[in-house]
């Protein structure tokens, strides 16, 4: 199986400010990445798929980069409704695989 | 309003056995691959099966290989999970969801499964 491990696994930030997040692949996957938010009893929501597509709603703010091994999560912009954990999924072979999980906690 | 409903989530002892529903509105359901999700204790997701658009081809995470089955029913608008020979490491709330080219784009809110005696 494909091992995503994602980092940080939990960050604290402000309101305002550029953030990021990396998963990486245990091999190559293509672009076959999505980005999933997650907030406390709540089912998660697709953010991005296909590395950098961004999900039909979602807010520019958020955008995907990478391909291969590496992807980055970037939030341009955090806005209070933001903070919440977010997964990796890979989607280039069964089994299907997510990270571990980056919590965003507000500073 | 596209959905997803689950239900079927109980308290069942080791070695027993649970039927998972999934009741889809808002979209052609027959025209979409779909997927059981489930969730430790609100932390990891893990992928546990996935079945294609009509039924014919099926795809497992290997620990429940031979104990889960997954299926649909397109008339109904309805996705199946049967869950036999439960272990205590089934315990997780299960989500349904619909396929987006492998990543998922619509999820329920998902039903508990605990297993325990």
């Amino acid at each position: 199986a494909i091992r995503m491990t994602q980092s940080p696994s939990s960050f604290s930030a402000y309101t305002g400010d550029r953030v990021s997040i990396t998963c990486r692949a245990s091999q190559g996957i293509s672009d076959l990445l999505a980005w999933y938010q997650q907030k406390p009893g709540k089912a998660p929501e697709l953010l991005i798929y296909s590395a950098y597509r961004l999900q039909s709603g979602v807010p520019s703010r958020f955008s995907g980069s990478g391909s291969g091994t590496d992807f980055t999560l970037t939030i341009s912009s955090l806005q209070s409704e933001d903070f919440a954990t977010y997964y990796c999924q890979q989607y280039y072979s069964y089994p299907r695989t997510f990270g571990q999980g980056t919590k965003v906690e507000i500073k | 309003e596209v959905q997803l409903v689950e239900s079927g989530g109980d308290l069942v002892q080791p070695g027993g056995s649970l039927r998972l529903s999934c009741g889809a509105s808002g979209f052609t359901f027959s025209n979409y691959g779909m997927s059981w999700v489930r969730q430790v204790l609100g932390k990891d997701l893990e992928w546990v099966a996935s079945v294609m658009d009509n039924g014919s081809e099926k795809y497992y995470l290997d620990s429940v290989k031979g104990r889960f089955t997954i299926s649909r029913d397109n008339a109904k608008n309805s996705l199946f999970l049967q869950m036999n020979s439960l272990r205590a490491e089934d315990t997780a709330v299960y989500h349904c969801a619909r396929d987006l080219y492998g990543s998922m784009d619509v999820w329920g809110r998902g039903t508990a499964i605990t297993v325990s005696s």
